[in-house]
């Protein structure tokens, strides 16, 4: 089945400066790959998705980059805020009829 | 407003004590799973359901049973909880199984 590799598990950056996640995947037959912020006693947010026909997206200081042959996917967050910081997870959608698979979480500290 | 709605949102419980959490969401959704999250671990899928009268098994499936009677709602039932399951157990909902999952708010369940 697909397993998801996330890294790093925790990840410390000064205020303004840029935050980068990387997630690899195991089954190419995926094609639907989402980012969720979790913040302190609440459930996952979705922040931004992807699809395998699109190699990048971008909203605002977020983006996200696809790359199908080596099969990973990266999570990028410029000019980063405190409010930033929270528990990262990325996904993957293996195929149809069954569910999202996540990464273990990358926990992103943000100071000012 | 549009929302996943668990409760309880605390439970402790012994041993062998059958227990409900809840699980309603407003958005006329079609899938809906239950997610646990470990230290460590991760969110891993318990069950999810694709449509009414519709479940199937996650990753990890021992010892919970789901229904899905209606749209709306998709309880998680813990027929003779052990101290393994303590953990913190997240609903979600989405329109169809490829489109944003919107998580509820978690439900920390302690068995001691």
């Amino acid at each position: 089945g697909e397993n998801v590799e996330q890294h790093p598990s925790t990840l410390s950056v000064q205020e303004g400066d840029s935050a980068v996640i990387k997630c690899t995947y195991s089954d190419s037959a995926s094609n639907y790959f989402p980012w969720y912020k979790q913040e302190l006693g609440k459930g996952p947010q979705l922040i931004i998705d992807i699809r395998s026909n699109v190699g990048e997206k971008k909203d605002q200081r977020i983006a996200v980059t696809l790359n199908k042959t080596a099969k990973h996917f990266s999570l990028h967050i410029t000019e980063t805020q405190p409010e930033d910081s929270a528990v990262y997870f990325c996904a993957a959608t293996p195929q149809a009829g069954t569910a999202l698979i996540f990464g273990k979480g990358t926990t992103l500290s943000v100071s000012s | 407003e549009a929302q996943v709605t668990q409760n309880p949102r605390y439970l402790i419980t012994v041993t062998g004590k059958k227990l409900t959490v809840t699980c309603s969401q407003n958005m006329n959704h079609e899938y809906m799973s239950w997610y646990r999250q470990d230290p460590g671990l991760g969110l891993r899928q318990i069950y999810y359901s694709m449509n009414v009268e519709v479940t199937d098994k996650g990753d990890v499936p021992e010892g919970y049973k789901v229904s899905r009677k209606e749209k709306r709602n998709f309880p998680l039932i813990l027929e003779s909880p052990s101290p393994n399951q303590t953990s913190l157990y997240f609903c979600a909902s989405s329109l169809v199984v490829y489109s944003p999952l919107h998580f509820g708010n978690g439900t920390r369940l302690t068995v001691t």
